[in-house]
């Protein structure tokens, strides 16, 4: 089965400062992958997604990810950080399903806080 | 805009009482799914649909249940028999394989 560990819980950087989400996932085949952002009390939103191809991804507000089969791991960057990024993140593995659609795997997510 | 619709954002039942959460998208999307969150535990499958008329449980099925009689809306019954149903619960959909999940933006269960 699918499996995503978010090693840490919280993180805290300044303002300003570059950020480093870790994932790792465990998946038999080649994986799928995603990061979502949550603010409190509301839905996800995707950030960035990997299928094939380039192992360095781009997504919104800044943010990339960069794919690493050997390590399993798919860890989230930004390279200078902004007090609105403050939130809860998410990495997430998945898979086709027969007759479409896909499912999803979430890890146990990352609450970011920002210090100004 | 296209969107998924969560409703009620907030929603207070007493113990014993079945309750409806209500999804409903507009973006013309195949596959919906319900997921619940609790602190911590990031978010776990409770059910999806790939087509209308069909559904499928997912990780943590028990104690609820789903209908799937349009493309547009895939209602979720939390029932009595749910142990635990107080958390934070999120509908999303999906088109084709590639695309990820839009995701509502969740309705609160409180169970008092």
């Amino acid at each position: 089965a699918q499996s995503v560990t978010q090693p840490d819980i919280h993180i805290t950087v300044s303002e300003g400062a570059s950020l480093e989400l870790r994932c790792n996932y465990s998946y038999g085949a080649t994986p799928y992958l995603f990061w979502y952002v949550q603010s409190p009390g509301q839905g996800l939103q995707l950030l960035l997604k990997y299928f094939s191809g380039d192992t360095l991804v781009q997504g919104i507000k800044g943010f990339e990810a960069e794919f690493k089969r050997s390590q399993s791991s798919f860890n989230l960057r930004k390279p200078s950080v902004h007090w609105s990024d403050a939130a809860e993140y998410f990495c997430a593995v998945g898979y086709i399903l027969t007759g479409g659609g896909n499912k999803l795997t979430f890890g146990t997510g990352t609450q970011l806080k920002v210090e100004l | 805009d296209g969107g998924i619709t969560q409703s009620p954002k907030y929603l207070f039942r007493k113990e014993g009482q079945n309750v409806t959460l209500s999804c409903e998208q507009n973006l013309n999307h195949d596959a919906m799914y319900w997921y619940r969150q609790d602190p911590g535990q990031g978010l776990r499958l409770i059910y999806y649909s790939q087509i209308v008329n069909d559904f499928q449980k997912g990780d943590i099925a028990e104690g609820y249940s789903v209908s799937r009689e349009k493309k547009e809306s895939f209602p979720l019954t939390v029932t009595s028999a749910q142990k635990n149903p107080t958390a934070f619960y999120l509908c999303a959909s999906s088109i084709g394989t590639t695309r990820g999940y839009t995701f509502g933006s969740g309705t609160r269960l409180t169970v008092v």
